[in-house]
């Protein structure tokens, strides 16, 4: 099982673009990253998947680099909604064993 | 709201009694998983379903713990003879398989969250 490794916390103001960087350098050739996002009292929310290279959608983005050890999630001008615990995941679907959260990293956007 | 509901939202139970909770996913997901989720943790994978058929547990699940999917639509998760350490919030998600890999897009419910006097 690829192990993530993602920073506590980050502090951001409204309006600013955040980058949240998770470190898996064991990670295996079929594991594709996903990135959840979850708020007080309600369940994580699935926010982007991908393999290699960049993947965005109307929330984030994505950015992969060659070797795969590491990615990055990036959001784009965010808001007070956006304060939340942002988590990693790593794996290919074949085994739930995979579905490791971890403690994430917890977002704090400032007004 | 994702779809996806959970019943009840709260219990509070005392110590040593029996409690069941209650999990209805997307209808056509024929994946559905538990997870337990204390403070500042994120959410530990206990067990899921594929139609029916359990077919992963964690080790986190004891024997008190028991999960059910009759006929592969709602599920149960009891817990038996509760202790202090199973307050938790506990969260039920459902899934489609990817044909392209790579881990399942769940769908979480709001949870329920158990306190155990």
């Amino acid at each position: 099982l690829a192990k993530t490794t993602q920073p506590i916390s980050m502090d951001s103001y409204e309006g600013q673009e955040v980058n949240i960087t998770c470190s898996h350098n064991n990670i295996a050739t079929n594991d594709y990253i996903t990135w959840y996002q979850q708020f007080p009292s309600q369940g994580p929310r699935f926010i982007i998947q991908g393999y290699k290279t960049k993947v965005t959608n109307e929330v984030a983005s994505l950015f992969i680099p060659a070797d795969r050890k590491s990615s990055t999630l990036s959001l784009p001008r965010v808001s007070l909604s956006d304060t939340a615990v942002y988590y990693c995941l790593v794996g290919d679907g074949g085994s739930a064993r995979q579905l490791t959260f971890g403690s994430g990293t917890q977002l704090t956007v400032l007004p | 709201d994702t779809g996806v509901s959970q019943d009840p939202r709260h219990k509070i139970t005392k110590r040593g009694q029996n409690v069941t909770f209650r999990c209805d996913p997307i209808s056509e997901h024929n994946r559905l998983y538990w997870y337990r989720q204390t403070l500042g943790q994120g959410p530990e994978f206990l067990t899921y379903f594929q139609n029916e058929a359990q077919l992963e547990k964690s080790r986190l699940l004891s024997d008190r713990f028991s999960a059910e999917r009759p006929k592969g639509s709602f599920s149960t998760l009891e817990i038996q003879r509760t202790e202090q350490g199973d307050s938790a919030m506990y969260l039920c998600a459902s899934s489609l398989a990817r044909r392209t890999g790579g881990l399942y897009e769940q769908y979480f419910g709001p949870g329920t969250r158990l306190t155990v006097t």
